[in-house]
């Protein structure tokens, strides 16, 4: 089974703060994801990295940035935390040319 | 801008009912999936339809992919309280990516 892990269930932070959000996958899926999920609203892509070190913006990408240095491993920075950046983020992976996603647990950040 | 709009956003139904949740489109998806999301976890894929028109089915769960693919339902029969949860549809937008719909929130009450 794919199994995708991150790094916290429940993260707590001050505004000004930065915030390092961090998944990894051990299926060897070329593809992974960010995403952060507000009622309502349904899941928003934050950013995509397709290979190591390579990366793309999704629909919101404002106030965040990423990095991937192995395959395995996808990290989610948030600069300078702000509180409309509270929010659950969910980290995903899929192969190669597959639609189908597999999802960590999500992260509960508030900034207060 | 691909758009999925789901509907109804929530449903709080006995056990035994039936009930069907629909995921509306303008624009065509090359495919369309269904995770469910339990609270505290992240969405877990249930489905994935390609052909206009197909039907699959998961034991109590029906899921149809509209002929001109640009629309879905998740139909759940005789529903039970493990069935309670978040339903999500997502369509497959380029590169590997989805789009998602905003959710159904799904009580079932014993």
């Amino acid at each position: 089974d794919v199994k995708v892990t991150q790094s916290s269930r429940y993260l707590v932070k001050r505004t000004g703060e930065k915030v390092f959000l961090e998944c990894v996958q051990d299926m060897d899926h070329e593809n992974m994801f960010w995403y952060r999920q507000d009622p309502g609203l349904g899941l928003r892509l934050i950013y995509f990295s397709y290979d190591v070190k390579m990366k793309e913006k999704g629909d919101i990408p404002e106030g965040y940035s990423v990095s991937r240095e192995k395959k395995e491993r996808f990290s989610l920075i948030l600069e300078s935390a702000s509180t409309n950046q509270t929010s659950m983020y969910l980290c995903a992976s899929s192969g190669g040319h597959s639609y189908e996603q597999y999802f960590g647990p999500g992260t509960r950040l508030t900034v207060t | 801008t691909q758009l999925l709009e789901q509907s109804p956003q929530f449903l709080s139904i006995q056990e035994g009912e039936n009930l069907t949740v629909y995921c509306n489109s303008s624009s065509v998806f090359s495919s369309l999936q269904w995770y469910r999301q339990e609270p505290g976890e992240g969405p877990v894929l249930l489905v994935t339809v390609v052909t206009g028109g197909e039907v699959k089915k998961l034991k109590r769960l029906t899921f149809q992919f509209g002929d001109a693919r640009k629309d879905s339902s998740l139909h759940i029969t005789a529903a039970q309280p493990g069935d309670t949860g978040l339903y999500l549809c997502a369509g497959a937008r380029y590169g590997n990516k989805l789009v998602f719909g905003a959710g159904t929130i799904l009580r079932v009450k014993s």
